[in-house]
């Protein structure tokens, strides 16, 4: 089965700071990765996602990861955070052909104006 | 363009009564998932329902829950006799095919008193 681990419970930030999220999983073959966010009252949406190729991966509102196999890590970065990514993020791993995302405990990131 | 529709979004049980979590997928997905999020926990899997079909549940408790998705109407997620420990926010999730990303919806939050 697989385990997906987040190392932060709570991140707070000031704006323009940078942002790094870690996120290791556990899982022996090929992987689909997925970073969600879920701003305060809203549905959890994706940010960004990985199933092969460049293991560098751009996401939307600026956010990037990338994917190290070596290390079983996808971590999630932006350079320059503003007052308005303040959210919980999730890390979520899935076999490639599975239809069950195994999802980490959340990283709540509160960034300060 | 609606995307994944939860209702209601908080939910206030008395241990011993029924809840009943509604699910509506995005138009045109007929794939429907649910996961549950305990307390400073990541999001689990549950069941993965087709239309009138349960795919698979193995993620459900074997005793008091039950989903269902019929031809019409929404999906709905049946917690009978509810206890303190199901006190989590419920999510659902849709997609066009088992492979494709997972749209969320808002989630369902259950409080049992």
């Amino acid at each position: 089965a697989q385990s997906v681990s987040q190392h932060n419970h709570h991140v707070i930030l000031s704006e323009a700071a940078s942002l790094e999220l870690g996120c290791n999983y556990s899982y022996g073959g090929t992987v689909n990765l997925f970073w969600y966010v879920q701003y305060p009252g809203q549905h959890l949406q994706l940010l960004l996602k990985y199933f092969s190729g460049d293991p560098l991966v751009k996401g939307i509102k600026g956010f990037e990861a990338e994917f190290i196999k070596s290390k079983f890590s996808f971590n999630l970065r932006k350079p320059s955070v503003q007052w308005s990514d303040t959210a919980e993020y999730f890390c979520a791993v899935r076999g490639p052909n599975d239809y069950k995302l195994s999802f980490g405990a959340g990283t709540t990131v509160t960034v300060r104006a | 363009n609606a995307g994944v529709m939860q209702n209601p979004r908080h939910l206030v049980r008395r241990r011993g009564q029924e809840a009943r979590l509604r699910c509506s997928p995005m138009k045109g997905h007929s794939h429907v998932y649910w996961y549950r999020q305990l307390p400073e926990e990541g999001l689990k899997f549950m069941v993965y329902l087709q239309k009138e079909n349960i795919i698979d549940e193995s993620g459900m408790p074997k005793e008091r829950f039950s989903a269902e998705f019929p031809k019409e109407g929404p999906s709905i997620l049946r917690i009978q006799q509810v206890v303190r420990g199901d006190s989590a926010a419920y999510f659902c999730a849709s997609s066009a095919s088992g492979f494709d990303e997972q749209f969320f919806g808002p989630g369902t939050r259950l409080t049992v008193l």
